[in-house]
């Protein structure tokens, strides 16, 4: 059964900082998502990789995916206020369409 | 840009009762999907649905859940006899292809009383 983790569940960070957060998961997989919620919204697409090696940017965010050793990050830059959501990434196994969720990490950016 | 659609936003309803909660996936789209959140948690897959059938679910959709496309635009969830734990999040997503991204409604929060 395919597991995803996240860590950490909980980052609280200054504004102008940089930090990683990290997703592992346990079975090899063809597609890797990271997705942003806000409190009581939906779940907005922020990149798709698909391939070792993939990276992928948009403004302060970063995503990169390691196949080999089954992890990928998102790497925050220069953090803003408006930055604050939680980060989720879900993946989805081989000759599977579901995707399987991370537990979420929690970003608050201090002002 | 096209999005999808569920409605209602929130559905209050005791212990029991029966819950249909509505989606409106992109036109194109040929692959449909439940998922839900209990608050504070991961999004769980429960189902997904191509041809009008079920193609997957997950050990949470047990008897108690059933889907639906019964016209063409619709997809729904319903919940037969809602319990307690049945309260989170419900998000509808649709896809054209199974390996393309899934796009996400904007979910329907239930409560149940």
């Amino acid at each position: 059964e395919l597991k995803v983790e996240q860590n950490p569940l909980f980052l609280s960070m200054q504004e102008g900082k940089n930090y990683t957060i990290y997703c592992n998961y346990s079975t090899t997989s063809d597609r890797l998502y990271w997705y942003r919620q806000d409190p009581g919204k939906s779940l907005e697409s922020l990149f798709v990789l698909l391939s070792n090696g993939a990276v992928k940017q948009e403004g302060r965010l970063m995503a990169s995916l390691d196949t080999k050793a089954r992890l990928s990050t998102l790497h925050i830059t220069a953090a803003v206020h408006d930055l604050s959501a939680t980060y989720f990434c879900a993946v989805v196994n081989f000759g599977n369409e579901k995707l399987t969720f991370g537990t979420g990490t929690r970003l608050t950016i201090i002002p | 840009e096209p999005e999808v659609t569920q409605t209602p936003s929130h559905q209050v309803t005791q212990m029991g009762q029966e819950v249909i909660l509505r989606c409106v996936p992109i036109s194109n789209h040929l692959y449909f999907y439940w998922y839900r959140q209990i608050l504070g948690q991961k999004v769980e897959f429960l189902v997904s649905f191509y041809n009008n059938e079920i193609s997957e679910k997950s050990e949470i959709f047990d008897d108690q859940f059933s889907v639906e496309r019964p016209d063409g635009s619709n997809f729904t969830l319903k919940i037969r006899s809602t319990k307690l734990e049945d309260s989170a999040m419900y998000f509808c997503a649709s896809t054209t292809d199974r390996n393309n991204e899934q796009f996400f409604g904007p979910g329907t929060r239930l409560t149940v009383l």
